[in-house]
């Protein structure tokens, strides 16, 4: 068990549709990522969030936001869903101090499908 | 960029026979470099890391990697493998942002398949 919890584990939802992905990272962790984990595209990064700012964008598309709250749990919010944003989308926490080397924690991801 | 590739999709090996899943790096700087395993279904959970010392970094569950400067590369590597070894792994380096804050930039993977 990594520390990180993300709900829901599944959700199969339809095109045009609106969802949100919840991320509480491990207890002390202030960095959260998302990453996006496709069979065409692998693991993407998306966004990163540190102590409720964001730091870093990646491949994320104008369609998907992300926000950080107060108590350091994370949001993903996908709308105007299409079939190929069907994935597996994880979170993962870490210290995230500036400039430390360590590792990602990976939460169990929650599995999208869009019919 | 940073980036790691990963040149083999699959990897088969027989129980008990040593295994290797290999990694090439691409950075500047000095490389941070990582291997995650992803068992179906569930999330990547961190192997091993190498930062800077030894070569040779002994992880999680009896893995290890190596590390290679002049053929940039960073192996993972078992001596006896298990049937329950069988999953998908991947290799990361970090990307310094200019931010001052880090992300992982993942290889493609390999699914590593131990038959009895």
């Amino acid at each position: 068990d990594s520390g990180v919890t993300q709900t829901p584990k599944h959700l199969i939802t339809a095109t045009g549709q609106r969802v949100t992905l919840r991320c509480s990272p491990r207890s002390g962790d202030l960095s959260v990522y998302w990453y996006q984990q496709s069979l065409d595209q692998g693991l993407q990064f998306l966004i990163q969030y540190y102590n409720g700012e964001e730091r870093a964008k990646g491949n994320i598309l104008e369609r998907f936001s992300a926000q950080q709250f107060p108590d350091l749990h994370s949001e993903l919010n996908l709308s105007s869903l299409e079939l190929g944003d069907s994935a597996l989308y994880f979170c993962a926490s870490s210290v995230g101090l500036a400039g430390a080397p360590g590792e990602l924690f990976f939460g169990e991801g929650s599995r999208l499908t869009v019919l | 960029a940073q980036s790691v590739a990963q040149p083999e999709d699959q990897v088969n090996v027989a129980e008990g026979n040593p295994l290797t899943v290999k990694c090439t790096y691409s950075v500047s700087g000095n490389p941070y470099l990582f291997w995650y395993v992803q068992y179906p279904n569930r999330g990547l959970q961190f192997l091993l890391k190498y930062i800077t010392g030894d070569n040779l970094v002994k992880g999680s569950y009896g893995f290890e990697a190596e590390f290679n400067k002049s053929q940039t590369s960073f192996h993972l590597k078992k001596p006896s493998a298990l049937v329950s070894d069988s999953a998908l792994y991947f290799c990361a380096v970090r990307d310094l942002l200019n931010t001052g804050f880090q992300k992982l930039v993942f290889g493609t993977g390999t699914r590593l398949l131990v038959s009895p």
